[in-house]
């Protein structure tokens, strides 16, 4: 089991909006920063969100985060075929001094 | 150019050793935290360790905590993970990745390397 929780799937038609969630405890998302990551199939994730809702440059406005106490949420609208992909939250995790990742969530743009 | 490329994965017994390099180009590595990541074949992303700009800290998870070791050359720009007494649950790709903010740790991965495959078997 993940030290974050995320959902396995989630899925909605081109145009719409969806969101993922990622649940964490007092050790990790609540007292450090969250990031969120882009997986396509064979290849390296992509940094999407980091320290809770900053965009790196060149990742569109249709990607958002938030942060409230011990849970994050990943927001994506305007949603493409080209989105579907799987999506991880992370953070630093201050009791395990350890890097830690939510399971993953595979987007369906149905 | 900005990037990591990583090598020295392969096929390996278990009980066996084996040694990560990532060489780092077009950023100043000496002053970054750098990350080994890895995911075992159909599943998520598992952080497996950290060493701080300097060497000085370095941090694991428990599964690999004394058989794997991090540690970096910032003469030559390159970052390793010698693996000790291999198990079969080892097997992923193991990506290098790069914290995004200077001199200290975030856990935040800015940049990664395109990954190579470790495969723990008899």
């Amino acid at each position: 089991q993940s030290v974050l929780t995320q959902p396995p799937s989630v899925s909605a038609a081109p145009g719409q909006k969806v969101t993922i969630s990622c649940s964490g405890s007092s050790s990790n998302i609540a007292n450090n920063y969250v990031s969120w990551y882009q997986q396509f199939p064979g290849t390296a994730p992509k940094l999407l969100i980091y320290e809770n809702d900053k965009r790196p440059s060149g990742i569109p406005d249709r990607f958002s985060g938030s942060k409230s106490g011990t849970s994050a949420t990943l927001g994506i609208t305007g949603l493409q075929t080209g989105d579907e992909a799987d999506y991880y939250c992370g953070t630093w995790d201050s009791s395990l001094r350890a890097g830690v990742f939510g399971g993953g969530t595979k987007l369906t743009v149905l | 150019q900005v990037q990591l490329v990583e090598s020295g994965g392969g096929v390996v017994q278990p009980g066996r050793s084996l040694r990560l390099s990532c060489a780092a180009s077009g950023f100043t590595f000496s002053n970054y935290g750098m990350h080994w990541v890895r995911q075992a074949p159909g599943k998520g992303l598992e952080w497996v360790a950290v060493i701080s700009y300097d060497g000085s800290n370095k941090y694991y998870v428990d599964s690999v905590k004394g058989r794997f070791t991090i540690s970096r050359d910032n003469s030559n720009n390159t970052l390793y993970l010698q693996m000790n007494t291999l198990r079969a649950e080892d097997t992923a790709v193991y990506y290098c990745a790069k914290d995004f903010k200077q001199l200290v740790i975030r856990a935040v991965f800015d940049l990664w390397g395109q990954g190579t495959l470790v495969t723990v078997s008899s």
